[in-house]
């Protein structure tokens, strides 16, 4: 069954890295097709997309989120890792990874997200 | 970049009732479409994909339409288990980062 799990700190301060650790299984990062993105829900507004990386470890970024973003994995660990850099408050959301089975297709497996505050 | 826009914003209905959302894309997105139901606290699912392409699982009285700029999530036979938040999305995009519509929630009336 496929699966994906979110971790990280529920509590940042503003300045700060957010370092989020996507835990998937039921499928290869590596298997053709594959992708995992990170998607944000802030309270009041609409989903947006943060970042991706491919079966074959290219990463895609939000233009007006790039300079502040790093994707990567792990793959023994199952792992797709995104750290964000200087955290502000307008940065607290619920931050879910997901699936999509190519760039050009649908997420069709989400996690079911981890919030995290920033605050001071 | 192609923007979407989703209304109502907040609908009302009873069980029983056939509800209707509907999301508008800035430009033609042909039918690059899907429909995502979430709940609180949970995530979201992906109930159609390419406009009208209902996911394996998904009740039948959930259909998408349309294709073009305008498209929607018809929901016939109310059910308990349907009120949440529906979000619509254009996927075909390299980087999609504005490509959900701002949600539908689907209150008990």
């Amino acid at each position: 069954q496929v699966a994906l799990r979110e971790s990280g700190p529920a509590l940042v301060k503003p300045t700060q890295t957010l370092t989020l650790t996507c835990t998937v299984s039921g499928f290869s990062l590596t298997a053709s097709g594959m992708c995992v993105s990170w998607i944000r829900q802030s309270p009041g507004k609409a989903l947006e997309w943060l970042a991706r990386i491919d079966w074959e470890d290219e990463k895609y970024y939000s233009t007006s989120l790039k300079t502040r973003l790093t994707i990567s994995r792990d793959t023994p660990k199952n792992q797709v890792v995104l750290t964000m850099t200087d955290m502000d408050p307008v940065d607290t959301a619920t931050y879910h990874c997901a699936r999509s089975q190519g760039i050009f297709s649908p997420f069709d497996v989400w996690g079911q997200g981890t919030m995290a505050v920033v605050s001071s | 970049d192609i923007r979407m826009t989703q209304s109502p914003s907040t609908l009302s209905a009873s069980v029983g009732d056939r509800v209707a959302i509907t999301c508008r894309a800035s430009q033609d997105i042909r039918n690059w479409l899907a429909w995502y139901q979430q709940k609180p606290g949970e995530a979201p699912k992906l109930l159609i994909s390419l406009a009208s392409n209902l996911q394996s699982g998904v009740p039948s009285r959930f259909s998408g339409s349309g294709s073009g700029t305008e498209f929607s999530l018809i929901i016939n036979s109310l059910q308990p288990d349907d009120f949440a938040t529906y979000y619509c999305q254009y996927y075909n995009s390299y980087l999609p980062e504005k490509t959900f519509g701002q949600g539908t929630k689907l209150e008990i009336k």
